[in-house]
C-alpha cells in the first residue's frame, strides 16, 4: 500500500537555528500539507500546497517557516529560525483530490528545540 | 471559520463493548466529516469517512453517523478489540474546501 515517508523520524536543533523537515508524498497525489501536533494537544493545520504553491495557510505559518517542492517527489518545510515553542511532532500528509478528503499522514518528525 | 469539538477526551471500554465518541462543529457549509485513528508513534489514519448526503456509514465493526440539523457526528464501534485502542480524531472542513480542522482527540483504552 502506498505511503507518505517523513525524514527524519526525530530532529534535536539548539533555538535560532534553521531545519529542513522532508517529506515524500503519495506519488500519485495532487495536493500537500503539513500539520503539527504538540504533545496530547490536537492535530494543528500549518499549510496546504497545490500547483506549486501555497493554496492556505494558518496563522502559525508565519515568515520564519517556508514549504519547497525541489523536484518531483519531494515536499519539505524549512523553519528558518526556531524557537522553543516550535517543539512538536511536524506530520505530512497527501491527498488525490479535493484538497481535504481522504488525507494520508505520515509517522511524523518529532522535532525538539533546545 | 469550523470549530470542531470531540468527548470525550478519555474512554475506557472492556473489551467487546461498544464504543461511541462525538463530535460538534459549527460551519453548517461543511459536507464532509472523517475520523482518524492515531496509534502510538505513527501518524493520523483514516479510518471511516461520511458526506453530509447520507445519515450513516458503516464499515465492518465501525460507523459513523450524521445529523446535519444539529451539527453532530458520532463514530460508533462495535466488539472492541485491544487492538483498537488509539487516539481517535474527528475532523470538518474549515470552510468550503479548505482544510480539515481537527477535534481534540480521544483516547480509547479496550480492557482485556
Amino acid at each position: 500500500e502506498p505511503e507518505v515517508t517523513q525524514t527524519p523520524s526525530h530532529q534535536v536543533t539548539q533555538m535560532g537555528q534553521e531545519v529542513i523537515l522532508r517529506c515524500v508524498p503519495i506519488s500519485n497525489h495532487l495536493y500537500f500539507y503539513w500539520y503539527r501536533q504538540i504533545l496530547g494537544q490536537k492535530v494543528e493545520f500549518l499549510v496546504s500546497f497545490y500547483n506549486n504553491e501555497i493554496s492556505e495557510k494558518s496563522e502559525i505559518f508565519d515568515d520564519q517557516f517556508s514549504v519547497e517542492r525541489p523536484d518531483g517527489s519531494n515536499f519539505t518545510l524549512k523553519i528558518r529560525s526556531t524557537k522553543l515553542e516550535d517543539s512538536a511532532m511536524y506530520f505530512c500528509a497527501s491527498s488525490y483530490g479535493t484538497g481535504y478528503e481522504k488525507l494520508f499522514f505520515g509517522s511524523g518528525t518529532q522535532l525538539s528545540v533546545l | 471559520g469550523e470549530n470542531v469539538e470531540q468527548h470525550p477526551s478519555t474512554l475506557s471500554v472492556q473489551e467487546g463493548d461498544s464504543a461511541v465518541i462525538k463530535c460538534t462543529y459549527s460551519d453548517s457549509a461543511s459536507n464532509y466529516f472523517p475520523w482518524y485513528k492515531q496509534e502510538l508513534g505513527k501518524g493520523p489514519q483514516l479510518i471511516i469517512d461520511i458526506r453530509s448526503n447520507v445519515g450513516e456509514k458503516k464499515d465492518q465493526r465501525i460507523a459513523v453517523t450524521l445529523n446535519k440539523t444539529a451539527k453532530h457526528f458520532s463514530l460508533h464501534i462495535t466488539e472492541t478489540q485491544p487492538e483498537d485502542s488509539a487516539v481517535y480524531f474527528c475532523a470538518a472542513p474549515h470552510s468550503g474546501n479548505t482544510p480539515l480542522v481537527f477535534g481534540k482527540g480521544t483516547r480509547l483504552s479496550v480492557i482485556a
